[in-house]
């Protein structure tokens, strides 16, 4: 299995514009997270599926911050429009359930790293 | 609230001694405890878990320890080296409402192995 793959790998775009992230689990994995890393406020939990429908949207900073998952292989985190304190790394993360209501270790993919100029 | 405090932020040690990481977490209902490993530029990956009814796990030469009474758990290297340098972090599991739970993370604690 390739893992989970997230593209692109490296953004740099300007304040105002939209961004798409995307990512694609790991085939059978029915739970998939999005997270952001700064060095300020560390691993930040923004949203998760399962089996394709939100479970857990809480942490999505503002409205100008979407994601969706329109099938088990993909999805995508959307900034619209990007401003430069968005700037991070964003990670996908799957996983699936290893016991009744037991998920297993999460797989990270290797991220995409967003500045907003 | 949901809150993993981790402990230290950094720590540095002499190759060949036992490195110790803690956290703590804010709800007793937590069950699910990973550590994970970040290199420089590379993504978190997952070292090591351990779940409620379990009070120690070993592997190797990485072992965690929980005490669900008072709420902590710890990451324990023992014969470090330098390719043990990084960033780690430990989560805990909140339970959310129709029986699902997302993961916490602590800040992260940034190991260097000295030869």
């Amino acid at each position: 299995d390739a893992g989970v793959i997230q593209s692109p790998r490296h953004e740099v775009t300007e304040m105002g514009q939209e961004v798409t992230l995307r990512c694609k689990p790991i085939s059978g994995h029915d739970y998939l997270f999005w997270y952001r890393q700064t060095m300020m406020r560390g691993l930040e939990l923004l949203i998760y599926f399962n089996n394709n429908v939100p479970i857990d949207d809480s942490g999505m900073p503002e409205d100008r911050f979407s994601a969706k998952m329109p099938n088990a292989s993909f999805s995508t985190l959307k900034i619209q429009p990007s401003e430069p304190r968005d700037s991070a790394v964003y990670f996908c993360a799957s996983t699936t359930e290893v016991g009744v209501s037991a998920l297993g270790g999460y797989t990270f993919g290797s991220g995409t790293r967003l500045t907003v100029v | 609230g949901e809150n993993v405090e981790q402990h230290p932020s950094t720590l540095s040690v002499q190759e060949g001694d036992s490195a110790v990481i803690k956290c703590t977490y804010s709800d007793s209902a937590s069950n699910y405890f990973p550590w994970y490993k970040q290199e420089l530029g590379k993504r978190p990956q997952l070292i090591i878990d351990i779940r409620s009814n379990v009070g120690e796990k070993k592997d190797q030469r990485i072992a965690v320890t929980l005490n669900k009474t008072a709420k902590h758990f710890s990451l324990h290297i023992t014969e470090t080296q330098p390719e043990d340098s990084a960033v780690y972090f430990c989560a805990a599991s909140f339970p959310l409402s129709g029986g699902y739970n997302k993961l916490i993370f602590g800040a992260g604690t940034r190991l260097a192995v000295h030869p």
